[in-house]
C-alpha cells in the first residue's frame, strides 16, 4: 500500500492558485491517485483523479509528473468556501481495502 | 436522488450498550463502506462490501459488525460500545473503489 506524505496545514488568499503536493514514492504501477475535500461536519467529496500527465475538471487539475512519485492538485482562484481538508489517496482503483485517507491538508483561505 | 443516507445522525450511548448504524444508497452501487473519523483525523476504513452477499475486513474492524442487507443498504453494529469508539461514523458506496460517495456522517458518543 503506497504511503502518502502531504502538508498538514496551508494558508491563502481571496483569488490566488492553491496547489498542495502529495509525496507517494512506492506508488505501484497499478495504483492511481485520488483527491477528496472534505467541509466541517461532512463527508469527503470526490474532486479529482489520475494515473499520469495531467487531468483537469470543472474544479481542479492533477499534475503527475512521468515517475508518478508525487501529485499536485491545483485549485485556480480560491474562494473562502474552498477552505477546507484536502486528502491525498493512492492505490488500486480496484481494490476496495485501498482507502487510506491520512490526516489530510487543512487549508484555510482569508479575505 | 437521495445519494447516501445515514441514521441516526447523532446517538449518545452507555459504555455496553449495543446499537446499530443504517446506512442506505440509491445509486445502485455495487460497493459499500464504514469509516471512522477521530477528531483532527483522517477516516480509517472499518469494513467494506464489494458487492451484495460479502463483506471484509478494513483497517480497523474490532469491536464492529457488518451487514450487507440488500445492494441499497449496509449496516454497521456496535455489539457492547466502549468510550473508544466515540467518533463520527461515515457510510460511503462506490462503483470504482476510489470515487467514493459519502453520507452525512453519524456523530456517535459513548459514555
Amino acid at each position: 500500500l503506497a504511503k502518502t506524505t502531504q502538508p498538514i496545514s496551508m494558508d491563502s488568499y481571496e483569488g490566488q492558485e492553491v496547489n498542495i503536493t502529495c509525496s507517494h514514492n512506492n506508488i505501484a504501477t497499478n495504483d492511481y491517485i485520488t483527491w477528496y475535500q472534505q467541509f466541517p461536519s461532512q463527508g469527503p467529496r470526490f474532486i479529482i483523479q489520475g494515473y499520469k500527465t495531467k487531468v483537469t475538471n470543472e474544479v481542479a487539475s492533477l499534475f503527475i509528473p512521468a515517475d508518478r512519485k508525487s501529485s499536485t492538485l491545483s485549485l485556480p482562484r480560491v474562494s473562502l468556501s474552498d477552505t477546507a481538508v484536502y486528502y491525498c489517496l493512492v492505490g488500486d482503483i480496484m481494490g476496495n481495502n485501498d482507502m487510506r485517507f491520512g490526516a489530510g491538508t487543512r487549508l484555510t483561505v482569508k479575505p | 436522488n437521495a445519494g447516501v443516507t445515514q441514521t441516526p445522525k447523532f446517538q449518545v450511548l452507555k459504555t455496553g450498550q449495543s446499537m446499530t448504524l443504517q446506512c442506505a444508497q440509491d445509486m445502485n452501487h455495487n460497493s459499500m463502506y464504514w469509516y471512522r473519523q477521530d477528531p483532527g483525523m483522517g477516516l480509517r476504513l472499518i469494513y467494506y462490501s464489494a458487492s451484495e452477499g460479502t463483506t471484509d475486513k478494513g483497517e480497523v474492524p474490532n469491536g464492529y459488525n457488518v451487514s450487507r442487507l440488500n445492494k441499497r443498504e449496509f449496516s454497521l453494529r456496535l455489539e457492547s460500545a466502549a468510550p473508544s469508539q466515540t467518533s463520527v461514523y461515515f457510510c460511503a458506496s462506490s462503483v470504482l473503489a476510489h470515487e467514493q460517495f459519502f453520507g452525512p456522517g453519524t456523530r456517535l458518543t459513548v459514555l
